[in-house]
């Protein structure tokens, strides 16, 4: 059982609707949640992060956190064929060598 | 903005061989780490440094070293080659404190035949 879950996808959407993404983790001790944009082999790119629970906003995308039940989300809005990628989620432990624990990856394309 | 640079980005090595990635962090960012990507999967974490120092391990076989230099630059030194050793491999990079905010750099592809 992987510590991080994602659903792998791919999830297709039109142009201009709201993407919706998510992952549930299961080790309580992680304290930060960012996600990644991964296009094709290519390094990924880090879009946000967040480390409390509660609503992180940044131009079109938001990130969204629940410690309670171990869920994390992560919304685009307005979504463009470039946002076609795939999307991991991460989590880490600070101080504890602040590795990275990755999701899956969910792959996502978006429809002109 | 300055990325991480990584070389070379793609390699190819015959099994048993030795190969050796090198990691550029982004100046000023004093900390590194190692991803290694297989196909279709998601990046695995296999080692960290802070100030030359290692600073954690994770699931690198005892065939790859690795070390941080003074300049901050890390290099991965891979020996005795596998078939399963064929992925990308990234390297990231942050500074002490912000550690949450880790960049990471366009990748190496190893192909090993």
């Amino acid at each position: 059982q992987k510590e991080v879950e994602q659903d792998p996808g791919p999830l297709s959407v039109p142009e201009g609707a709201i993407v919706s993404l998510n992952c549930t983790y299961s080790n309580s001790a992680f304290q930060y949640f960012m996600w990644y944009r991964q296009y094709s082999r290519k390094g990924p790119e880090l879009l946000m992060y967040t480390y409390s629970s509660g609503n992180k906003e940044d131009g079109r995308f938001t990130a969204q956190v629940d410690k309670s039940s171990k869920y994390i989300s992560l919304f685009i809005r307005d979504s463009q064929p470039s946002d076609s990628a795939t999307y991991l989620c991460a989590m880490m432990i600070k101080a504890a060598g602040n590795k990275l624990t990755f999701g899956g990856g969910t792959r996502v394309l978006v429809k002109p | 903005a300055a990325g991480v640079i990584q070389s070379p980005r793609h390699l190819i090595k015959e099994k048993r061989e030795t190969a050796t990635l090198k990691c550029y962090p982004i100046p000023r960012h004093d900390t590194v780490y190692w991803y290694q990507q297989g196909p279709g999967q998601d990046p695995q974490f296999l080692i960290s440094f802070y100030e030359k120092m290692q600073s954690d391990k994770g699931s690198i076989p005892d065939r790859f070293s690795a070390q941080q230099f003074s300049d901050y630059h890390s290099e991965l030194n891979m020996s005795s080659l596998e078939l399963g050793d064929s992925a990308l491999y990234f390297c990231a990079s942050s500074q002490r404190d912000r550690e949450e905010t880790q960049y990471f750099g366009p990748g190496t592809r190893l192909l090993v035949l």
